[in-house]
C-alpha cells in the first residue's frame, strides 16, 4: 500500500511571503496527485489535480509541481484566506482508491 | 450549480446501523462517479467508498463488509448504509462527486458512535 507523507506538519509563514508544502509518496504514483485546502468547519476544496493542473478559477499564486514520488504545492504570495490545512491525495482510477496525506497546517507567522 | 447535501448522521451505539443520504443537484448521479470520504474529529481525511456510473462499488478495507454504497437514480441520491458501527467510525462523512478525483463535496454529516 502506498503511503503519502506531507511535510512539514505545520508551516508558519507571513502574509505576502511564499509557502512551499511537500508531499512524498512511498512509491511512484506518476502524476496522479491532487491537492486540497480545508478551512475550519468546511469541506475540503480541490485546488490541483494531475500534480500541476489548477481547477478553474483558482488564483495563479497556487501552483503544483512534481511527479513520481516528490510533489510540491507552492503559494507564491500568501493572502489571509490561504491560511488553512492542505492535504495531498493519491488517486487511482482503477481500481478506484484514494489515499490522503496527513495534512500540513499553514498558519500565520 | 453543483450541490451535494448530506443527511442522516447522529449518535448511534456501537454495533448499530445508520444510513446516510446525499442529495445531488446540478448534475446527474447516473452519469457520474460518487464517493464518501470521512474525517474523524481533529484528524485527516479517509476515503470510504466509491460507486461507478455503472454501479460497481468499491470500499476501503476499514469498512469492507460493513458499509454499502448505493444510489437512487430517480431521486438523484447516493446512500451509505453503515452496519456494525464501531467507535472508530465516528467522523464527519462527506459525499463527493468524482471526476478525475473528488471535485465537489457536500458540507458533511456527523456520525458519533458511542454508548
Amino acid at each position: 500500500e502506498i503511503v503519502m507523507t506531507q511535510s512539514p506538519a505545520t508551516l508558519s509563514v507571513s502574509p505576502g511571503e511564499r509557502a512551499t508544502l511537500s508531499c512524498r509518496a512511498s512509491q511512484s504514483v506518476g502524476s496522479n496527485l491532487a491537492w486540497y485546502q480545508q478551512k475550519p468547519g468546511q469541506a475540503p476544496r480541490l485546488l490541483i489535480y494531475g500534480a500541476s493542473t489548477r481547477v478553474t478559477g483558482l488564483p495563479a499564486r497556487f501552483s503544483g509541481s512534481g511527479s513520481g514520488t516528490e510533489f510540491t504545492l507552492t503559494i507564491s504570495s500568501l493572502q489571509s484566506e490561504d491560511f488553512a490545512v492542505y492535504y495531498c491525495q493519491l488517486y487511482s482510477s482503477w481500481p478506484p482508491k484514494y489515499t490522503f496525506g496527513q495534512g500540513t497546517k499553514l498558519e500565520i507567522k | 450549480e453543483v450541490q451535494l447535501v448530506e443527511s442522516g448522521g447522529g449518535l448511534i451505539q456501537p454495533g448499530g446501523s445508520l444510513r446516510l443520504s446525499c442529495a445531488a443537484s446540478g448534475f446527474t448521479v447516473s452519469s457520474n462517479y460518487m464517493s464518501w470520504v470521512r474525517q474523524a474529529p481533529g484528524k485527516g481525511l479517509e476515503w470510504v467508498s466509491f460507486i461507478h456510473s455503472g454501479a460497481s462499488t468499491y470500499y476501503a478495507d476499514s469498512v469492507k463488509g460493513r458499509f454499502t454504497i448505493s444510489r437512487d437514480l430517480s431521486k438523484n441520491m447516493v446512500y451509505l448504509q453503515m452496519n456494525s458501527l464501531k467507535a472508530e467510525d465516528t467522523a464527519v462523512y462527506y459525499c463527493a462527486r468524482v471526476t478525475v478525483t473528488q471535485d465537489y463535496w457536500g458540507q458533511g454529516t456527523l456520525v458519533t458512535v458511542s454508548s
